[in-house]
Protein backbone atom coordinates (compact mmCIF):
# COMPACT_ATOMS: atom_id res chain seq x y z
CA UNK A 1 0.00 0.00 0.00
CA UNK A 2 3.01 2.45 0.44
CA UNK A 3 3.06 5.60 -2.01
CA UNK A 4 -0.73 5.39 -2.12
CA UNK A 5 -3.31 6.88 0.24
CA UNK A 6 -6.74 6.56 0.11
CA UNK A 7 -9.08 8.59 2.65
CA UNK A 8 -11.41 8.10 4.38
CA UNK A 9 -11.15 4.68 5.67
CA UNK A 10 -14.55 4.44 5.84
CA UNK A 11 -17.44 6.58 4.55
CA UNK A 12 -21.15 6.62 5.47
CA UNK A 13 -23.73 8.38 3.36
CA UNK A 14 -27.37 9.30 2.90
CA UNK A 15 -29.11 8.63 -0.33
CA UNK A 16 -29.49 11.57 -2.40
CA UNK A 17 -25.63 12.81 -1.44
CA UNK A 18 -22.89 12.90 -3.43
CA UNK A 19 -19.46 11.88 -2.23
CA UNK A 20 -15.79 12.48 -3.05
CA UNK A 21 -13.22 9.95 -2.09
CA UNK A 22 -9.71 10.90 -2.03
CA UNK A 23 -6.78 9.04 -3.86
CA UNK A 24 -3.10 10.45 -3.89
CA UNK A 25 0.09 9.30 -4.54
CA UNK A 26 3.98 10.25 -4.30
CA UNK A 27 5.27 7.51 -7.01
CA UNK A 28 5.28 9.50 -9.81
CA UNK A 29 3.20 7.34 -11.67
CA UNK A 30 1.48 8.50 -14.96
CA UNK A 31 -1.60 5.73 -15.13
CA UNK A 32 -4.80 5.76 -11.99
CA UNK A 33 -7.52 3.74 -12.07
CA UNK A 34 -10.50 3.01 -9.97
CA UNK A 35 -11.88 0.33 -9.08
CA UNK A 36 -15.39 -1.07 -7.27
CA UNK A 37 -14.89 -4.17 -5.61
CA UNK A 38 -18.25 -6.38 -4.24
CA UNK A 39 -18.01 -9.32 -2.88
CA UNK A 40 -17.92 -13.04 -5.37
CA UNK A 41 -17.82 -10.00 -8.30
CA UNK A 42 -13.94 -9.42 -8.10
CA UNK A 43 -13.08 -5.44 -9.10
CA UNK A 44 -14.70 -4.07 -11.83
CA UNK A 45 -13.01 -0.81 -13.61
CA UNK A 46 -14.93 2.42 -13.02
CA UNK A 47 -12.61 5.18 -14.45
CA UNK A 48 -8.63 5.48 -15.56
CA UNK A 49 -6.56 8.03 -16.67
CA UNK A 50 -3.32 8.10 -18.39
CA UNK A 51 -1.94 11.59 -17.94
CA UNK A 52 -3.24 14.64 -16.05
CA UNK A 53 -6.67 16.11 -17.53
CA UNK A 54 -7.58 12.96 -19.47
CA UNK A 55 -9.47 10.16 -18.45
CA UNK A 56 -11.57 7.17 -19.62
CA UNK A 57 -14.61 5.48 -18.49
CA UNK A 58 -14.16 2.28 -17.27
CA UNK A 59 -16.92 -0.56 -17.42
CA UNK A 60 -18.94 0.86 -14.72
CA UNK A 61 -18.89 4.65 -14.92
CA UNK A 62 -22.15 5.22 -14.78
CA UNK A 63 -22.54 7.39 -11.24
CA UNK A 64 -19.56 7.98 -11.33
CA UNK A 65 -16.93 11.24 -11.79
CA UNK A 66 -13.59 12.14 -11.97
CA UNK A 67 -11.26 14.32 -12.49
CA UNK A 68 -7.15 14.51 -12.65
CA UNK A 69 -5.79 18.35 -12.48
CA UNK A 70 -2.88 17.20 -10.90
CA UNK A 71 -0.63 14.05 -11.43
CA UNK A 72 -0.73 12.98 -7.79
CA UNK A 73 -4.07 13.41 -7.29
CA UNK A 74 -7.03 11.35 -8.92
CA UNK A 75 -10.22 11.99 -6.56
CA UNK A 76 -13.76 10.04 -7.68
CA UNK A 77 -17.02 11.21 -6.91
CA UNK A 78 -20.09 8.70 -6.14
CA UNK A 79 -23.50 10.82 -7.44
CA UNK A 80 -26.42 10.33 -6.28
CA UNK A 81 -27.27 9.09 -9.81
CA UNK A 82 -25.05 5.68 -8.53
CA UNK A 83 -27.99 3.54 -7.66
CA UNK A 84 -26.18 1.21 -5.41
CA UNK A 85 -23.06 2.76 -4.07
CA UNK A 86 -22.55 0.69 -0.86
CA UNK A 87 -19.13 -0.95 -2.15
CA UNK A 88 -15.40 -1.12 -1.26
CA UNK A 89 -13.54 1.27 -3.32
CA UNK A 90 -10.33 0.54 -4.27
CA UNK A 91 -7.49 3.00 -5.93
CA UNK A 92 -4.75 1.84 -8.17
CA UNK A 93 -1.36 3.39 -10.04
CA UNK A 94 1.18 2.32 -12.82
CA UNK A 95 3.94 4.32 -13.98
CA UNK A 96 2.34 4.24 -17.61
CA UNK A 97 -0.45 2.23 -19.30
CA UNK A 98 1.90 -0.29 -20.52
CA UNK A 99 1.29 -3.87 -20.93
CA UNK A 100 3.54 -5.02 -19.09
CA UNK A 101 3.05 -2.83 -15.69
CA UNK A 102 2.04 -4.11 -12.26
CA UNK A 103 -0.51 -2.21 -11.07
CA UNK A 104 -0.36 -1.08 -7.42
CA UNK A 105 -3.33 -0.54 -5.06
CA UNK A 106 -4.11 1.76 -2.02
CA UNK A 107 -5.80 0.77 1.50
CA UNK A 108 -9.31 0.69 -0.23
CA UNK A 109 -12.30 3.33 1.59
CA UNK A 110 -15.18 1.66 2.09
CA UNK A 111 -18.26 2.83 1.26
CA UNK A 112 -22.02 2.67 2.49
CA UNK A 113 -25.14 4.21 2.28
CA UNK A 114 -27.37 4.30 5.06
CA UNK B 1 -13.43 -11.43 -25.19
CA UNK B 2 -10.81 -11.63 -22.97
CA UNK B 3 -11.49 -13.46 -19.35
CA UNK B 4 -10.03 -14.99 -16.57
CA UNK B 5 -11.75 -17.85 -14.28
CA UNK B 6 -10.50 -19.15 -10.58
CA UNK B 7 -12.88 -21.91 -10.57
CA UNK B 8 -13.06 -22.19 -6.55
CA UNK B 9 -14.67 -19.86 -4.73
CA UNK B 10 -12.56 -21.51 -1.26
CA UNK B 11 -9.48 -23.84 -0.70
CA UNK B 12 -9.05 -25.26 2.01
CA UNK B 13 -5.80 -26.83 3.50
CA UNK B 14 -3.77 -28.13 6.55
CA UNK B 15 -0.50 -25.48 7.85
CA UNK B 16 2.56 -27.05 6.23
CA UNK B 17 0.88 -28.91 3.34
CA UNK B 18 0.97 -27.81 -0.17
CA UNK B 19 -1.51 -25.27 -2.17
CA UNK B 20 -2.58 -24.55 -5.05
CA UNK B 21 -5.28 -21.64 -6.43
CA UNK B 22 -6.13 -22.49 -10.32
CA UNK B 23 -6.93 -19.33 -12.46
CA UNK B 24 -7.51 -20.34 -16.25
CA UNK B 25 -7.61 -17.46 -18.81
CA UNK B 26 -8.71 -16.54 -22.31
CA UNK B 27 -6.92 -13.84 -24.07
CA UNK B 28 -5.84 -13.38 -27.76
CA UNK B 29 -2.64 -12.36 -28.50
CA UNK B 30 0.13 -13.30 -25.82
CA UNK B 31 -0.90 -13.55 -21.90
CA UNK B 32 0.32 -11.15 -19.56
CA UNK B 33 -0.80 -12.71 -15.94
CA UNK B 34 -0.82 -11.60 -13.00
CA UNK B 35 -1.68 -12.79 -8.98
CA UNK B 36 -2.78 -10.57 -6.03
CA UNK B 37 -3.46 -11.51 -2.33
CA UNK B 38 -5.72 -9.18 -0.42
CA UNK B 39 -6.30 -9.25 3.33
CA UNK B 40 -9.59 -7.58 5.07
CA UNK B 41 -10.49 -4.70 4.58
CA UNK B 42 -7.00 -3.53 3.01
CA UNK B 43 -6.04 -3.29 -0.67
CA UNK B 44 -4.00 -5.70 -2.88
CA UNK B 45 -1.21 -6.55 -2.37
CA UNK B 46 0.90 -7.85 -5.86
CA UNK B 47 2.37 -11.37 -5.47
CA UNK B 48 3.82 -12.44 -9.35
CA UNK B 49 3.60 -11.52 -12.57
CA UNK B 50 3.98 -13.79 -16.02
CA UNK B 51 5.40 -11.75 -18.81
CA UNK B 52 7.63 -14.28 -21.37
CA UNK B 53 10.40 -16.60 -20.18
CA UNK B 54 10.55 -19.54 -17.91
CA UNK B 55 7.08 -21.01 -17.55
CA UNK B 56 7.33 -21.14 -13.41
CA UNK B 57 7.81 -17.61 -12.14
CA UNK B 58 8.38 -17.10 -8.73
CA UNK B 59 7.06 -13.88 -6.23
CA UNK B 60 6.83 -12.63 -3.06
CA UNK B 61 6.39 -14.95 0.23
CA UNK B 62 7.20 -18.16 -0.98
CA UNK B 63 4.64 -18.49 -3.74
CA UNK B 64 5.10 -19.40 -7.53
CA UNK B 65 2.75 -19.72 -9.74
CA UNK B 66 3.16 -21.91 -13.36
CA UNK B 67 2.16 -20.97 -16.69
CA UNK B 68 0.45 -23.75 -19.05
CA UNK B 69 -0.14 -22.38 -22.54
CA UNK B 70 -1.90 -25.38 -24.00
CA UNK B 71 -3.85 -25.71 -20.60
CA UNK B 72 -4.23 -22.09 -20.42
CA UNK B 73 -3.78 -21.88 -16.81
CA UNK B 74 -1.84 -20.17 -14.39
CA UNK B 75 -2.00 -22.21 -10.66
CA UNK B 76 -0.58 -20.39 -7.79
CA UNK B 77 1.50 -22.39 -5.52
CA UNK B 78 2.91 -22.74 -2.29
CA UNK B 79 5.16 -25.82 -1.27
CA UNK B 80 3.96 -25.39 2.62
CA UNK B 81 1.26 -23.28 3.42
CA UNK B 82 1.01 -21.20 6.36
CA UNK B 83 -1.89 -20.01 8.32
CA UNK B 84 -0.94 -16.08 8.10
CA UNK B 85 -1.63 -16.74 3.85
CA UNK B 86 -5.00 -17.08 4.99
CA UNK B 87 -6.63 -14.32 2.30
CA UNK B 88 -8.40 -13.72 -0.91
CA UNK B 89 -6.08 -14.09 -3.73
CA UNK B 90 -6.83 -12.61 -7.02
CA UNK B 91 -5.75 -13.83 -10.71
CA UNK B 92 -5.87 -10.89 -13.48
CA UNK B 93 -5.46 -10.66 -17.15
CA UNK B 94 -4.21 -7.86 -19.18
CA UNK B 95 -6.80 -7.21 -22.02
CA UNK B 96 -4.75 -7.34 -24.99
CA UNK B 97 -7.25 -4.57 -26.89
CA UNK B 98 -7.22 -2.00 -24.11
CA UNK B 99 -4.54 -2.83 -21.92
CA UNK B 100 -7.08 -2.73 -18.84
CA UNK B 101 -6.78 -6.00 -16.45
CA UNK B 102 -9.53 -7.86 -16.14
CA UNK B 103 -9.80 -9.84 -12.74
CA UNK B 104 -11.24 -13.29 -11.43
CA UNK B 105 -13.56 -13.34 -8.79
CA UNK B 106 -11.29 -14.31 -5.92
CA UNK B 107 -10.48 -17.45 -4.47
CA UNK B 108 -10.53 -17.00 -0.47
CA UNK B 109 -7.72 -19.67 0.95
CA UNK B 110 -8.06 -21.22 4.41
CA UNK B 111 -5.66 -22.73 5.84
CA UNK B 112 -5.91 -24.71 9.63
CA UNK B 113 -3.36 -24.80 12.09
Amino acid sequence: DGGITQSPKYLFRKEGQNVTLSCEQNLNHDAMYWYRQDPGQGLRLIYYSQIVNDFQKGDIAEGYSVSREKKESFPLTVTSAQKNPTAFYLCATTPRLADTDTQYFGPGTRLTVL
Amino acid sequence: AQSVAQPEDQVNVAEGNPLTVKCTYSVSGNPYLFWYVQYPNRGLQFLLKYITGDNLVKGSYGFEAEFNKSQTSFHLKKPSALVSDSALYFCAVRDGDTDKLIFGTGTRLQVFP
